[in-house]
């Protein structure tokens, strides 16, 4: 099956500014569409994810859309801390769970 | 009380030897998976078992094999090491199958072959 399409590779943004990581994906039936948080030298955890019946979901600092008709989705951090530093996966269930490239956030004190 | 164990957390050893690495979760999930994470951190699923059946088969070699005594365990088994085989390799579990549902990952193996 095709990977899920993630950009960019790396983000640097400024304490308190927002961060938005895009991912594209192919196959329609996908339906579940999770976001990993992976620190260094730790395990990837799940932070948000999104099924395909909703558009939009928050948790605090963190959004998640979902626009089905262009086959994308994105995670939105705002208000950056230094400890939002990682990289982010994002996946979607296309034949069970394939993951992005990962994007490597870096946010400045 | 870690939900997913894998152990060693650490593997060194010589090109051409066999190695395992084991997994144990306690959450009561009915699948589990290993992913290989390369150095440049992209994460490839190997292998998933739910009730103790293979489902996925990825395009890995066969010096890899799975193996899973009950539906607690999953075991990874690689024969005759080679160098393109050194990298992190992580453990995980979910409820149901699918893909449906959060995947809980170990802490990661780091399997370096010199």
């Amino acid at each position: 099956g095709e990977n899920v399409e993630q950009h960019p590779s790396t983000l640097s943004v400024q304490e308190g500014d927002s961060a938005v990581i895009k991912c594209t994906y192919s196959d329609s039936a996908s339906n579940y569409f999770p976001w990993y948080k992976q620190e260094l030298g730790k395990r990837p955890q799940l932070i948000i994810d999104i099924r395909s019946n909703v558009g939009e979901k928050k948790d605090q600092r963190i959004a998640v859309t979902l626009n089905k008709t262009a086959k994308h989705f994105s995670l939105h951090i705002t208000e950056t801390q230094p400890e939002d530093s990682a990289v982010y996966f994002c996946a979607d269930n296309n034949n069970d769970m394939r993951f992005g490239a990962g994007t490597r956030l870096t946010v400045k004190p | 009380d870690t939900a997913v164990s894998q152990t060693p957390k650490y593997l060194v050893t010589q090109m051409g030897n066999d190695k395992s690495i084991k997994c144990e979760q306690n959450l009561g999930h009915d699948t589990m998976y290993w992913y290989k994470q390369d150095s440049k951190k992209f994460l490839k699923i190997m292998f998933s078992y739910n009730n103790k059946e293979l489902i996925i088969n990825e395009t890995v070699p066969n010096r890899f094999s799975p193996k899973s005594p009950d539906k607690a365990h999953l075991n990874l088994h690689i024969n005759s090491l080679e160098l393109g085989d050194s990298a992190v390799y992580f453990c995980a579990s979910s409820l149901g199958q699918g893909g449906n549902q959060p995947q809980h990952f170990g802490d990661g193996t780091r399997l370096s072959i010199l």
